[in-house]
């Protein structure tokens, strides 16, 4: 049974590009959630998707945006990288009711 | 603002002794998960902790919650090398899986 999957495992790319990652979540999993992980610090909550739609969305500028398509997978989008946008995303899958959030590998995004 | 807060940041411990991670957090929560993360790795769960009072256990670690006073510990028993890590807090915040994590202890082990 395959866990969370993400891809790509790492990227760099510099200022003011655009990009995208990729998260399948695990097996009969049907929630999306998506955390920044800066070097040194605990991961912080992006957005959350559930049934194709935005749940929730923490303190991240509009510039990230996301998706979840019918077979539950999930993008991030990120425009006008920032230097400060360098960190460690990850994705996290769950059923919702209190059963713990599935972490993917992660993506590590430098931006020169 | 849900704040999550762990102590100590850092700890270095020698094999053998046993010591306590706390975690606390600002506002009403019954939900509070206990991770792993090793150098340059993912996030592995370790506990689920769902109601006050909750205890668990898994080798030499376990996890409760107080939701009253609003903490957690993470106590370790006789520590051993490969519990080297680092751990983290997190409080699912308005039991939604939106998770707030606390600032995470950095663990090392000696011999």
């Amino acid at each position: 049974d395959a866990g969370v999957t993400q891809s790509p495992t790492h990227l760099i790319k510099t200022r003011g590009q655009q990009v995208t990652l990729r998260c399948s979540p695990k097996s009969g999993h049907d929630t999306v959630s998506w955390y920044q992980q800066a070097l040194g610090q605990g991961p912080q909550f992006i957005f959350q998707y559930y049934e194709e739609e935005e749940r929730q969305r923490g303190n991240f500028p509009d510039r990230f945006s996301g998706h979840q398509f019918p077979n539950y997978s999930s993008e991030l989008n990120v425009n006008a990288l920032l230097l400060g946008d360098s960190a460690l995303y990850l994705c996290a899958s769950s059923l919702t009711g209190g059963q713990p959030q599935h972490f993917g590998d992660g993506t590590r995004l430098s931006i020169l | 603002e849900l704040k999550v807060e762990q102590n100590p940041l850092f700890l270095s411990m020698q094999e053998g002794k046993n010591y306590t991670i706390y975690c606390n957090y600002s506002t009403t929560s019954d939900r509070l998960y206990w991770y792993r993360q090793d150098p340059g790795k993912s996030l592995e769960s370790l506990f689920v902790l769902l109601s006050n009072g909750a205890v668990k256990q898994e080798g030499r670690l376990m996890a409760s919650l107080d939701t009253k006073a609003r903490l957690s510990t993470l106590h370790i028993t006789a520590a051993v090398h490969d519990l080297s890590a680092t751990y983290f807090c997190a409080v699912d915040l308005g039991n939604t899986d939106k998770l707030i994590f606390g600032t995470g202890t950095r663990l090392q082990v000696f011999p």
